[in-house]
């Protein structure tokens, strides 16, 4: 199984500034047509997660410009480039290059 | 506008069993893998099964594989968990998902499984 690991597991940050959170996995993501199969999701309080980044570093619909997905191989980050109050919440990584699919253990930020 | 719409959540006795559908629309749902993912109260996220188009290939993580049972019916644009020997360890909510790029595109609001005496 591919194991991920996230950090950090909690992250304070005071609003319109950046953030970064880290995700490693056990062995690399790259798949056969040459993109990472790393996703990030956010789930906000109460509610379900939702898709920020697919493939590494694509934004899905809808989602701020503000958040950005880089990396490839093992290593992956997801940066906000200034936090707002919305923001707060647990992020999510996830490998879904083979099965079985696995997610980071989350990362929970919250507003100083 | 996607949708998933989860049913099917109860409180089971240990050894007993439910079933979970989730309605899906907004979305060619016969061309779609779906998925099926858990989150244990206080806890982080679990896959637990996904679905290929078509239905051939049906994949489990190891925790309940022989016990759940992914399915599907395109007619009704639905994909069902059947949960057999159910065990307090089950305890979560089920969220269903739309799977594409090797990512969950769109989640349901998920619904509840309490399995305890």
């Amino acid at each position: 199984d591919i194991v991920m690991t996230q950090s950090p597991l909690s992250l304070p940050v005071t609003p319109g500034e950046p953030a970064s959170i880290s995700c490693r996995s056990s062995q690399s993501l790259l798949n056969s047509n040459g993109y990472n199969s790393l996703s990030w999701y956010l789930q906000k309080p109460g509610q379900s997660p939702q898709l920020l980044i697919y493939l590494g570093s694509n934004r899905a619909s809808g989602v701020p410009d503000r958040f950005s997905g880089s990396g490839s191989g093992t290593d992956f980050t997801l940066k906000i480039s200034s936090v707002e109050a919305e923001d707060v919440g647990v992020y999510y990584c996830m490998q879904g290059l083979q099965a079985p699919i696995t997610f980071g253990q989350g990362t929970r930020l919250e507003i100083k | 506008e996607v949708q998933l719409v989860e049913s099917g959540g109860d409180l089971v006795q240990p050894g007993g069993s439910l079933r979970l559908s989730c309605a899906a629309s907004g979305f060619t749902f016969s061309s779609s893998w779906m998925y099926w993912v858990r989150q244990a109260p206080g806890k982080g996220l679990e896959w637990v099964a996904y679905i290929r188009h078509g239905g051939t290939e049906k994949y489990y993580v190891d925790s309940v594989k022989g016990r759940f049972t992914i399915s599907r019916d395109d007619a009704k644009n639905s994909v069902y968990l059947e949960m057999n020997s159910l065990r307090a360890e089950d305890t979560a909510v089920y969220f269903c998902a739309r799977g594409q790029d090797s990512a969950f595109y769109n989640w349901g609001q998920g619904t509840l499984v309490t399995v305890s005496s």
